[in-house]
């Protein structure tokens, strides 16, 4: 079926390093791109999202990067802060499941001070 | 105001125990959600409404029942509750179905014993 695969399950950097987190979609008809931040405890909030018409987003320390061919996509935290610690989810729109949005399984961070 | 609410916040019971959670958006959206998130925190959606209508229903026992009175309320009914269910159910909303940023409530944790 289709669905949204999310790689690495857990990431660990040093406070100031870069983390990425990188997912990958099978429906070449996806065209929207959120990416969720979930604190422990905490409700799922969104932090940044991009469209299938531009290849790049950035939003101060935080970047998203679209390749539509390879169909994947990839989350860039810049100068990590130990306040980024959280679980990170990518989605993307299911066309072809009538404009699902579904979930990748999640990285959790941590940025170790 | 919450954008998003949903009760109780927590829930406790015993198997074979019939349960409701309730969600309430205050902002005006056509499209109201419910997902599950497992232990392992990954996000399953179960049901999609927009305009009271339900538009996605995922594979999901038929001990679950959706009912949305108007388009700000959309409640999670389940029957003769297992283990199995136990999780954390989280309501959500958007303007636009499945397209733009997700609300999400602050979730309902239920503990089945």
């Amino acid at each position: 079926g289709e669905n949204v695969e999310q790689h690495p399950s857990t990431l660990s950097v040093q406070e100031g390093d870069s983390a990425v987190i990188k997912c990958t979609y099978s429906d070449s008809a996806s065209n929207y791109f959120p990416w969720y931040k979930q604190e422990l405890g905490k409700r799922p909030q969104l932090i940044i999202d991009i469209r299938s018409n531009v290849g790049e987003k950035k939003d101060q320390r935080i970047a998203v990067t679209l390749n539509k061919t390879a169909k994947h996509f990839s989350l860039h935290i810049t100068e990590t802060q130990p306040e980024d610690s959280a679980v990170y989810f990518c989605a993307a729109i299911m066309k072809s499941s009538g404009d699902k949005l579904t979930f990748g399984t999640g990285t959790r961070l941590a940025v170790r001070p | 105001d919450t954008a998003v609410s949903q009760t109780p916040k927590y829930l406790v019971t015993q198997m074979g125990n019939d349960k409701s959670i309730k969600c309430e958006q205050n902002l005006g959206h056509d499209t109201m959600y419910w997902y599950k998130q497992d232990s392992k925190k990954f996000l399953k959606i179960m049901f999609s409404y927009n305009n009271k209508e339900l538009i996605i229903n995922e594979t999901v026992p038929n001990r679950f029942s959706p009912k949305s009175p108007d388009k700000a309320h959309l409640n999670l009914h389940i029957n003769s509750l297992e283990l199995g269910d136990s999780a954390v159910y989280f309501c959500a909303s958007s303007q636009v179905i499945s397209r733009g940023e997700l609300f999400f409530g602050e979730g309902s944790r239920l503990t089945v014993l």
